[in-house]
């Protein structure tokens, strides 16, 4: 089965909101963690990404957060807009293989 | 957009025929993948390749080939395919293959759709 995961399939909020979309991994031995986007018919894009040896990362609107105590990776989106409405994939990079497992995604919905 | 290329966008086959996805990336990178996106399911990974050298193929049925002339191409030929085959496929690219190597942003292509009769 899969590794890496979402807590919820799809998610819906208020334009200006804050969304946090939520990703459970089980493998201690990843070290490096990306957040993806997926808009409609294109491919996924990278959003903001993480070490292991970090608890949080800030970019332009976005944060990230690790706890690995309980393998839990959290994206959040500052005042959310009609234009990150995407499906959100987390991955993470297990430093024995290498290549990055995704989880399924969450569907983020903005209502106007 | 992002410095990988795929086409064609869409694609529509039958079962019996032969048919090839390209892709192409700009960005000088030594690694190159193809995934599968099904609805619903996470991203699978199909194969790797390093330096033109296929360093991982997680156990794909036969009747997807892969191919890497140089560092900069990735074809997939399809033959014999079935309906479930149909999907999205994503060609990506990272500047070095996952295998030793940690931080492993891989940059995506836009995607073929294939659809198989």
């Amino acid at each position: 089965g899969e590794s890496v995961g979402l807590h919820l399939p799809t998610l819906s909020v208020q334009e200006g909101d804050n969304s946090i979309i939520n990703c459970a991994y089980s493998n201690s031995a990843s070290d490096y963690f990306i957040w993806y986007k997926q808009e409609s018919g294109k491919g996924p894009q990278f959003i903001i990404d993480i070490r292991s040896n970090m608890d949080k990362r800030q970019g332009q609107r976005v944060t990230v957060l690790l706890n690995k105590t309980v393998k839990h990776l959290s994206l959040q989106i500052a005042a959310t807009q009609p234009g990150d409405s995407a499906v959100y994939f987390c991955a993470e990079n297990r430093g024995s293989q290498g290549n990055l497992i995704f989880g399924k995604g969450t569907k983020l919905s903005v209502k106007p | 957009e992002t410095g990988v290329t795929q086409t064609p966008r869409h694609l529509v086959m039958g079962m019996t025929n032969k048919k090839s996805l390209k892709c192409e990336q700009h960005l000088g990178h030594n690694a190159m993948y193809w995934y599968k996106q099904s609805a619903k399911k996470p991203l699978e990974l199909m194969f790797v390749y390093s330096l033109e050298e296929r360093v991982e193929n997680n156990s794909v049925p036969s009747r997807f080939s892969p191919e890497c002339p140089n560092s900069s191409h990735l074809f997939l030929h399809l033959h014999t395919l079935q309906p479930e085959d149909s999907a999205l496929y994503l060609c990506a690219s990272s500047q070095h293959a996952g295998t030793g190597s940690s931080y492993n942003e891989q940059f995506f292509g836009p995607g073929t759709r294939l659809t198989v009769l």
